[in-house]
């Protein structure tokens, strides 16, 4: 079965200072991989998604995340956080055949002091 | 543009009533699935649907019941709530066409508290 690790419940950094959320996947094969944000009192928002090509993904709000094959992550990144970008990010995959079936990750929740 | 439409957004239940969740997209979405959000555990997927008439059983199906008579809704049935039920739950839509690589598209939830 399919799941996904996300390393840190919370991720506290400056306004200006790089972000870095991390995941990790399992699976037997590549899977398709996703970010969601959910920002207070909202649904979930796609950030960006992988698909299979370019190992860069580029995504909404400046966000860009990388799959590496060999370390089977997918960790999100901002060169420069924004106090706007104050939310809950989800990482999730779903098998690469079929119809989709989102695999969440627990979720980290990303607090930008000024 | 409505997109993903759930109602109610608040409800509270006493232990052994049921209700029905709502949820309804206009985008001609043939996959609808719920989900429901617990502190700590992300997203855990319900019960799922490829169109009108058929419909799965996900992670956690257990005290839920769902049926998909139209494309356009999808509503999720609780039985007998119970205070494990306490959640808050999405339903979301997306398109077969390029599945399973497509953008899943969420309600903006409602928050169920059973006591």
């Amino acid at each position: 079965a399919q799941s996904v690790t996300q390393l840190g419940s919370h991720v506290s950094v400056s306004e200006g200072a790089l972000v870095l959320l991390r995941c990790n996947y399992s699976s037997s094969v590549p899977p398709y991989l996703f970010w969601y944000v959910q920002y207070p009192n909202q649904g979930l928002q796609l950030l960006l998604k992988y698909t299979t090509g370019a190992t860069l993904v580029k995504g909404i709000n400046g966000f860009e995340a990388e799959f590496k094959k060999s370390e089977t992550s997918f960790h999100l990144t901002k060169p420069s956080a924004h106090m706007s970008d104050a939310a809950e990010y989800f990482c999730a995959v779903t098998p690469n055949t079929g119809f989709q079936k989102l695999v969440f990750g627990t979720g980290t929740r990303l607090l930008v002091s000024p | 543009n409505a997109g993903v439409t759930q109602t109610p957004k608040f409800q509270v239940l006493k232990t052994g009533q049921s209700m029905t969740l709502q949820c309804a997209q206009d985008m001609n979405h043939e996959y609808m699935s719920w989900y429901r959000q617990d502190p700590g555990m992300g997203l855990r997927l319900i019960h799922y649907s490829v169109g009108a008439g058929i419909t799965d059983q996900g992670e956690v199906p257990n005290g839920y019941n769902v049926s998909r008579s139209t494309t356009e809704d999808f509503p999720l049935r609780l039985l007998s709530a119970a205070p494990s039920q306490t959640s808050v739950y999405f339903c979301a839509s997306s398109s077969l066409s390029g599945a399973p690589n497509t953008e899943a598209f969420f309600g903006q939830g409602t928050r169920l508290t059973v006591v």
